[in-house]
């Protein structure tokens, strides 16, 4: 069946402009994970959703960072007034959320690049 | 908090040559431990993984030892191949449905 994916692949924006990242989970898959992936580091955890709640987004950076799941299968991630700061690899991952440990699943991300 | 350390990079290896690539963690609570393979324009993917100490996980030839007693996790193959070239990421999580912890990854090319 289909993976995790991420649109759009590549994003190019303006410095205080603002963006939206989407993510679409594998089909029934209850839990949802943003991660942020900087030019030589490994994958920073923003936010956890369980269905359409938050259930961790103690990684969100700042207030500049939004993202909400309203009907538990798509997330959507905003920035608000993006910062040179912002540019990395914005990965996607899900899992069934049924169980401990789960595998998560990571779309292939998208590469936001702030002028 | 949790962290996990990488050894330094990139490595380099001839085909057919032994790897080693080690990892270590510090971690509250009792943590399930994983190594993660991003391939050259490819996502993440889940290589290897082991939830209790002592554990082996294991998958395609690459091997790591769930070592509570030292806190590794480091990732072994008898002999690395050309299509193994790859970023490698060892990561941890202590709770259900729970965030991932990374390190910082680790770059292996191999030549033929």
């Amino acid at each position: 069946g289909a993976g995790v994916s991420q649109t759009p692949s590549n994003k190019v924006t303006e410095k205080g402009k603002y963006v939206e990242l989407r993510c679409d989970p594998i089909s029934g898959h209850t839990a949802l994970y943003w991660y942020r992936q900087s030019l030589g580091q490994g994958p920073e955890f923003l936010i956890y959703f369980q269905g359409t709640g938050a259930a961790d987004d103690s990684g969100l950076p700042n207030d500049r960072f939004f993202a909400v799941r309203p009907e538990g299968s798509v997330s959507t991630l905003k920035i608000q007034r993006t910062e040179r700061g912002d540019s990395a690899v914005y990965l996607c991952a899900s899992s069934p959320g049924d169980s401990s440990y789960n595998e998560q699943f990571f779309g292939p991300g998208t590469r936001l690049t702030v002028l | 908090g949790n962290s996990v350390t990488q050894m330094e990079g990139p490595v380099t290896l001839s085909e057919e040559a032994f790897l080693t690539i080690n990892c270590t963690y510090t971690a509250t609570g009792y943590p399930s431990l994983f190594w993660y393979v991003q391939y050259p324009g490819e996502g993440l993917q889940l290589l290897l993984k082991a939830t209790k100490a002592d554990d082996k996980g294991s998958n395609k030839g690459f091997e790591a030892t769930y070592r509570k007693e030292t806190t590794s996790f480091h990732l072994e193959k008898g002999s690395v191949q050309v299509s193994d070239s790859a970023v490698y990421f060892c990561a941890l999580i202590t709770g259900a449905n729970s965030k991932l912890t990374f390190g910082k990854g680790i770059t292996l090319s191999v030549r033929p």
